[in-house]
C-alpha cells in the first residue's frame, strides 16, 4: 500500500481561492518532505522543501507567499495555493525521503 | 548547469531488454544515483539506487562504471506497462529532476 498519501487526488476551484494539499507519511516519520509542479509533458520541479518544525526551503523564483507550505508535524506537510489563478493550475507531489511519492494532485482553476 | 543527461525518448519492443544511460560528469563523492518511473499523472515510483559497480533488484539492475560519470538503468524484458518516463538523479538528498526519458514500448 501507499506509504505517502497525498490529498485531494484532484480539485477545481475558481480564480482568487485558496486551495490546500495534504501530504501525510504513513508508518514513518518524515522530518523532510519535498514539494514539485509538474506541466504537461514536462519534467518535476522542486517547489520547495519542508522541515518539520520549521521554515520550508523554497527555489529559486517560486513565491512563498503564494505557495505556503506548513510542516507542523512529523507526519504532515501541507501546500496551500493562496489566490490561486488560472495560470497555478498544474499537476502537484509531494516525497517523503527519497523513495516515497504522493499519488499526485491535480489542480484546475477556473 | 543540469547535473544529469539523459535522452530524450526510447522506443522498444515487447520482450526487448532497454537500456537507458544517464550522463552525470560532475557526480560528488557523496552522491548516490536513483531511477524513478513515472505514469501519467501519477507520482514517480522509486526503481533502484546505487553508488558505485552494479545492483539489482526484482524489477532492474543498475550498471555504475568505476569513475561513476555515467550510469545505466537496464530493464530486462520490457512489455506495454513499462512504458512511462524514467528519470535519474544525482545527489545526496538533493531531489531536483533532470528532463527524463520518454520509453515507449511497442507490441
Amino acid at each position: 500500500g501507499a506509504v505517502v498519501s497525498q490529498h485531494p487526488s484532484w480539485v477545481i476551484c475558481k480564480s482568487g481561492t485558496s486551495v490546500k494539499i495534504e501530504c501525510r507519511s504513513l508508518d514513518f516519520q518524515a522530518t523532510t518532505m519535498f514539494w514539485y509542479r509538474q506541466f504537461p509533458k514536462q519534467s518535476l520541479m522542486l517547489m520547495a522543501t519542508s522541515n518539520e518544525g520549521s521554515k520550508a526551503t523554497y527555489e529559486q523564483g517560486v513565491e512563498k507567499d503564494k505557495f505556503l507550505i506548513n510542516h507542523a508535524s512529523l507526519t504532515l506537510s501541507t501546500l496551500t495555493v493562496t489566490s490561486a489563478h488560472p495560470e497555478d493550475s498544474s499537476f502537484y507531489i509531494c516525497s517523503a525521503t527519497e523513495a516515497f511519492f504522493g499519488q499526485g494532485t491535480r489542480l484546475t482553476v477556473v | 548547469l543540469a547535473k544529469t543527461t539523459q535522452p530524450i525518448s526510447m522506443d522498444s519492443y515487447e520482450g526487448q531488454e532497454v537500456n537507458i544511460t544517464c550522463s552525470h560528469n560532475n557526480i560528488a563523492t557523496n552522491d548516490y544515483i536513483t531511477w524513478y518511473q513515472q505514469f501519467p499523472s501519477q507520482g514517480p515510483r522509486f526503481i533502484i539506487q546505487g553508488y558505485k559497480t552494479k545492483v539489482t533488484n526484482e524489477v532492474a539492475s543498475l550498471f555504475i562504471p568505476a569513475d561513476r560519470k555515467s550510469s545505466t538503468l537496464s530493464l530486462p524484458r520490457v512489455s506495454l506497462s513499462d512504458t512511462a518516463v524514467y528519470y535519474c538523479l544525482v545527489g545526496d538528498g538533493d531531489m531536483r529532476f533532470g528532463a527524463g526519458t520518454r520509453l515507449t514500448v511497442k507490441p
